[in-house]
């Protein structure tokens, strides 16, 4: 299974909220998990990434959660601002043919309200 | 550096017409990607390429041809437009494998009608 599945579909929090947005994979192949931001009328942009022998990982506000045994990560935004609002997507990294292939998540819509 | 430029940025086509989506990039990537997003879809690879002449096909390569005659250029050609072919389509570029990090342009808004 290459499907990462990823929910909410959309989060709306408060300003200097935590925002939490988790992705679920069944592929134990894939080796690196990264988090994509997109704003509107742009590409999406790496944000933060994990590999799947650490268990955390902190950048500012955002934290990757990554539990191995249930094949599930999480993105943490912590101190949420109305500059976070955002597309996030999940991805998880597969190696293969001599390439990486990213398997993304559907995204989710995050509105921080001021 | 300008990193991934594509064009153009919008095109509407009707049904059956043919076009090129340009993408250039100058960071010397030996790795490059053509992604289209639909709505509530996240990302799909159409195909990629591991360096100049050599391309494979992604997830969705159905409609589309690739070529890559130099390390810069991933042209995408669309054959005989079809409306599931409205999309807003995503290249892509990376250094090297194994780092889940790709440098996207900022798109191509395509219409099929």
């Amino acid at each position: 299974q290459q499907q990462v599945k990823q929910s909410p579909q959309s989060l709306i929090v408060q300003k200097g909220g935590i925002s939490i947005i988790n992705c679920a994979y069944e592929n134990t192949a894939f080796d690196y998990f990264p988090w994509y931001q997109q704003f509107p009328g742009k590409g999406p942009a790496l944000l933060i990434a994990i590999r799947p022998d650490v268990s955390e990982k902190k950048e500012g506000r955002f934290t990757i959660s990554f539990n191995k045994s249930a094949k599930q990560f999480s993105l943490h935004i912590m101190d949420s601002q109305p500059g976070d609002s955002a597309t996030y997507f999940c991805a998880a990294s597969l190696l293969q043919g001599g390439s990486e292939k990213l398997v993304f998540g559907k995204g989710t819509k995050l509105t921080v309200n001021p | 550096n300008a990193g991934v430029t594509q064009t153009p940025k919008f095109r509407i086509l009707k049904i059956g017409q043919s076009m090129t989506l340009q993408c250039t990039q100058d960071m010397n990537h030996n790795y490059m990607y053509w992604y289209r997003q639909d709505p509530g879809m996240g990302l799909k690879l159409i195909y990629y390429s591991v360096g100049a002449g050599i391309t494979d096909k992604g997830e969705v390569p159905n409609g589309y041809n690739v070529s890559r005659s130099t390390t810069e250029d991933f042209p995408l050609r669309l054959e005989l437009a079809a409306p599931s072919q409205t999309s807003v389509y995503f290249c892509a570029s990376s250094w090297t494998v194994d780092t889940g990090e790709l440098f996207f342009g900022e798109g191509s808004r395509l219409t099929v009608l």
